[in-house]
């Protein structure tokens, strides 16, 4: 079973601050991860895709891959009360199928 | 661009009744388009995979008679809930694949209310 774990929350930063949000994932030959960001309510918007290891940088968000161990992150930098929703890590599932297997998300609340 | 619409965003049927989900991929055509389903503070499950022109994949544990998958065009897949039940009451969000990519753009959703 092809997992995609993140802690669920709630992460609460104060507004300004560096939010890190964490995604580990079990199958080793996964090549492509995604963020997707999703407001109570919404349904998910993906923020970042990342391919390669190494740091992606857009705007106030930068993924970072490190597919040795196995671990991809998301930090969003100058944290905006907007910002607070939940964040799902995504990598796809193999070489033949465009699927998704989604973590569970978590929750960032931005403090004002 | 990268636009995924969803038709309608709300609905309210009665139990024993069908309805009909529309998901547009409005500026890109897309062979394949994924239907889920996501519980209150729960997390996406995946239902079925649509491919344009061909029947859909569904997931272990949905029932294809229930949930009629059709993707009769590269920019149209429509969800039949059909005979449904309060059970069924959830929300039910497509994407779509942007052709050339591995990512996945999501229309906004449909909430579905079975009485």
């Amino acid at each position: 079973q092809k997992e995609v774990e993140q802690n669920s929350g709630p992460l609460s930063v104060p507004e300004g601050a560096i939010a890190s949000l964490n995604c580990t994932y079990s199958d080793r030959g996964s090549q492509s991860f995604f963020w997707y960001r999703q407001y109570s309510g919404k349904s998910p918007e993906l923020i970042m895709s990342i391919y390669s290891n190494g740091d992606k940088e857009d705007g106030r968000f930068t993924a970072q891959l490190n597919k040795a161990s196995q671990y991809v992150s998301l930090l969003i930098r100058d944290s905006q009360p907007s910002d607070s929703a939940t964040y799902l890590c995504a990598v796809k599932v193999g070489a033949g199928s465009y699927q998704l297997t989604f973590g569970k998300g978590t929750k960032l609340s931005v403090i004002p | 661009g990268a636009v995924v619409s969803q038709h309608p965003s709300r609905v309210i049927c009665k139990s024993g009744t069908s309805v009909k989900i529309e998901c547009r991929s409005l500026d890109f055509q897309a062979t394949t388009m994924f239907w889920y389903r996501q519980f209150p503070k729960q997390s996406l499950m995946l239902m079925a995979t649509s491919n344009e022109g061909s029947k859909a994949t569904y997931e272990q544990g949905v029932e294809k008679d229930k949930f009629l998958i059709n993707h009769a065009s590269l920019t149209l897949s429509t969800l039949t809930v059909t005979s449904a039940h309060p059970e069924d009451s959830s929300f039910y969000i497509c994407s779509a694949i942007y052709m050339g990519s591995y990512e996945q753009y999501f229309g906004p959703g449909t909430r579905l209310t079975v009485t």
